[in-house]
């Protein structure tokens, strides 16, 4: 059965500095992996998402890296800002035996961004 | 842009009763999905389908089950609604897959906080 961690599982930091967000899943056999933003009450945003065959995706200041082999992924925030303060959540597209699955998520990182 | 919307943003029921989420997204997708996220298990996959009258079980299905009659439309029934199912339903719709494409990525609705009572 498909596990995703999420480590750390909250992050407090001061305005400007970069921070590293990091998401493992026990089964390499996935299709995609995505980053979400979700403010609280919210629905999900949806930041990055990583194919199976890709190494990385960036938009702005964000950059999302995946190793499928080893189960990793990271999400980088450069230069973060008040605005950034949201949980992040990893999710991994499963796959099964008729194809393409639901998503199973990480818990989430709780990231706030002092001032 | 992608939009899903869904009917309420809050919900009050009583336990027992017959209980109807509503999901419409407006992209022409064939994929649509329901989750409950809780505080400490995260978000959990109810169940989901690949085209109308299609569906699949996810993770956690008892107590819950849905209808596609419209493409553009999938609805999460509560049979008979039990304080165990207070959470918040987040519904998503994604593409199919097409060969050589890639796996396209899912989107959101607001989500819908349901209190039973």
């Amino acid at each position: 059965k498909q596990e995703v961690t999420q480590i750390p599982a909250a992050l407090s930091v001061p305005e400007g500095e970069n921070l590293v967000l990091n998401c493992s899943f026990t089964d390499s056999a996935i299709y995609n992996l995505q980053w979400f933003r979700q403010d609280p009450g919210k629905g999900l945003t949806s930041l990055l998402l990583i194919q199976s065959s890709q190494r990385e995706q960036t938009s702005g200041r964000l950059n999302a890296s995946l190793d499928k082999s080893s189960g990793r992924s990271t999400l980088y925030i450069a230069a973060s800002q008040p605005g950034d303060s949201a949980t992040y959540l990893c999710a991994v597209r499963r796959y099964s035996g008729g194809g393409a699955d639901g998503l199973t998520f990480g818990k989430g990182t709780h990231l706030i961004i002092q001032p | 842009d992608v939009k899903v919307t869904q009917s309420s943003r809050y919900l009050v029921k009583r336990t027992g009763e017959k209980v109807f989420l509503e999901c419409v997204q407006d992209m022409d997708h064939e994929n649509m999905f329901w989750y409950r996220q809780d505080p400490g298990l995260g978000l959990r996959l109810i169940y989901f389908s690949y085209d109308v009258k299609m569906k699949e079980k996810g993770d956690i299905p008892e107590g819950y089950s849905v209808s596609r009659e419209k493409k553009e439309r999938f609805s999460l029934i509560l049979e008979s609604a039990s304080t165990n199912q207070t959470s918040m339903y987040l519904c998503a719709s994604s593409l199919v897959m097409t060969g050589g494409g890639g796996d396209p990525e899912q989107y959101f609705g607001p989500g819908t906080r349901l209190t039973v009572t």
